[in-house]
């Protein structure tokens, strides 16, 4: 089946900082990746459509010069969460879409645990 | 606009026992449904869907669930539960096939714990 991973699966950085996360299709190629976050014990919020080649369609209240997405291939896309604060402290999923004439499904990323100290 | 509405946030059955994840949508369009599975501190796994063929849908690990449009229902059931089903348990609708969008809308989840 269709494998996505995402890198680092943990990390813990300073408030300020700025930590980037990848999320790459292993086995095929995405036209479309999707970013999620999801805080403890809470559903899944998508914040962003991520499209190659074009800049990234983020969902209401969320702040596009935060979380910048870059998706410069169709195996890669990345989330980049500038000047980090506590309050960013998530779980981000990402998904990569696989659609073509009668078959759309997304595959999901094993998540990357961001911790802002 | 969709969504999912998923009653019972934690559920608790003995091994054995019949599982039952309720999850009931809304939607204006033909939708499609989902259900996902998450083990702690992993992304999502897919296990099963509904895509307007079969109403009775089947899936891994022995799960299965039934589309019940006059109910607007997406029942998740297993006969007999197993102590590896314990995880966190989501029901996600989208716009069926043609739609406008392929985003996926989630449930709230709801926790499956499995008592020896």
């Amino acid at each position: 089946g269709a494998v996505v991973s995402q890198h680092p699966s943990r990390v813990i950085c300073k408030s300020g900082t700025s930590v980037k996360i990848e999320c790459r299709s292993l086995d095929f190629q995405a036209t479309t990746m999707f970013w999620y976050r999801q805080f403890p014990k809470q559903s899944l919020m998508l914040m962003a459509t991520s499209n190659e080649g074009s800049k990234a369609t983020y969902e209401q209240g969320v702040e596009k010069d935060k979380f910048l997405i870059n998706h410069a291939s169709l195996t890669l896309s990345t989330l980049t969460v500038t000047s980090a604060h506590p309050e960013d402290s998530s779980f981000y999923i990402c998904s990569a879409r696989v659609g073509g004439f009668s078959f759309d499904e997304q595959f999901f990323g094993p998540g990357t645990r961001l911790t802002v100290l | 606009a969709q969504s999912v509405t998923q009653l019972g946030s934690h559920v608790s059955v003995s091994e054995g026992a019949l599982v039952l994840l309720r999850c009931n949508y809304s939607s204006s369009v033909p939708p499609y449904l989902f259900w996902y599975v998450q083990y702690p501190n992993q992304g999502l796994q897919l296990l099963l869907k509904y895509t307007s063929a079969a109403t009775l849908v089947k899936g891994i690990n022995g799960f299965e669930a039934e589309f019940k449009k006059s109910e607007t229902s997406f029942h998740l059931t297993k006969p007999s539960a197993h102590m590896s089903d314990a995880a966190e348990y989501f029901c996600a609708v989208r716009e069926g096939y043609g739609g406008a969008t392929n985003k996926l809308i989630f449930g709230t989840g709801t926790l499956l714990a499995v008592q020896p």
